[in-house]
């Protein structure tokens, strides 16, 4: 199966400083997916990479894939309250396929 | 984006009871959907593949006859937990993949929280 390491797994970060979120895998991704998830609700998509050194953004979130496609790191810039919550990556192994996710990053943003 | 719904959104029973959890794709037909399980604090797991006009394929571990699932159409899929107990208290979480138009991702339901008493 796919491994996915997720870290830190846990991130407290003071309002307006920025963070950065680590997704590792043993194989060559097809896609690699970043969630957000409050607790006990659905997860929200943020961002799909698929292509080698592929990097996104969506106001104050990044995400990037390195070459290798084996590596994803989110990074958000100037944390607000709004970005607390559990962010899990997931892979794919091919369009349209079950994901794997990571164990997950609980960020709690201090005002 | 396309939206997956999923209904109950919660669902407390008594031990021993079935309970059975929709999930409906809303603006796209989905041939493939999959079931997750989330226990608290912990990540998603992959229960099951649901496939439209065929069987369910279930990721090991996982008792088929315990978590029967039944793709009725294009746009829905069941999740039938039968004689529930206590340890299968979790949230549950279904997924469509969306692939056509302007779509290549994979679309979460709210997910149902069950709890069994």
């Amino acid at each position: 199966s796919q491994e996915l390491e997720q870290s830190p797994q846990s991130l407290i970060v003071q309002e307006g400083k920025n963070l950065t979120i680590n997704c590792t895998s043993s194989k060559t991704l097809y896609g690699l997916y970043w969630y957000k998830q409050k607790y006990g609700e659905g997860l929200i998509f943020l961002m799909m990479l698929q292509k080698g050194g592929e990097e996104k953004s969506h106001e104050k979130i990044t995400a990037k894939l390195d070459e290798k496609k084996q590596q994803s790191s989110l990074h958000i810039t100037a944390s607000q309250p709004s970005h607390a919550g559990i962010y899990l990556c997931g892979a794919a192994k091919a369009a349209g396929n079950k994901l794997t996710f990571g164990g997950g990053t609980r960020v709690l943003v201090k005002p | 984006g396309a939206v997956v719904s999923q209904h109950p959104s919660w669902v407390i029973c008594k031990s021993g009871t079935s309970v059975k959890i929709e999930c409906r794709s809303l603006d796209f037909q989905a041939t493939t959907m999959f079931w997750y399980r989330q226990f608290p604090k912990q990540s998603l797991m992959l229960m099951a593949t649901s496939n439209e006009g065929s069987k369910a394929t279930y990721e090991q571990g996982v008792e088929k006859d315990k978590f029967l699932i039944n793709h009725a159409s294009l746009t829905l899929s069941t999740l039938t937990v039968t004689s529930a107990h206590p340890e299968d208290s979790s949230f549950y979480i279904c997924s469509a993949p969306a692939l056509a138009g302007p779509y290549n991702e994979q679309f979460f339901g709210p997910g149902t929280r069950l709890t069994v008493l």
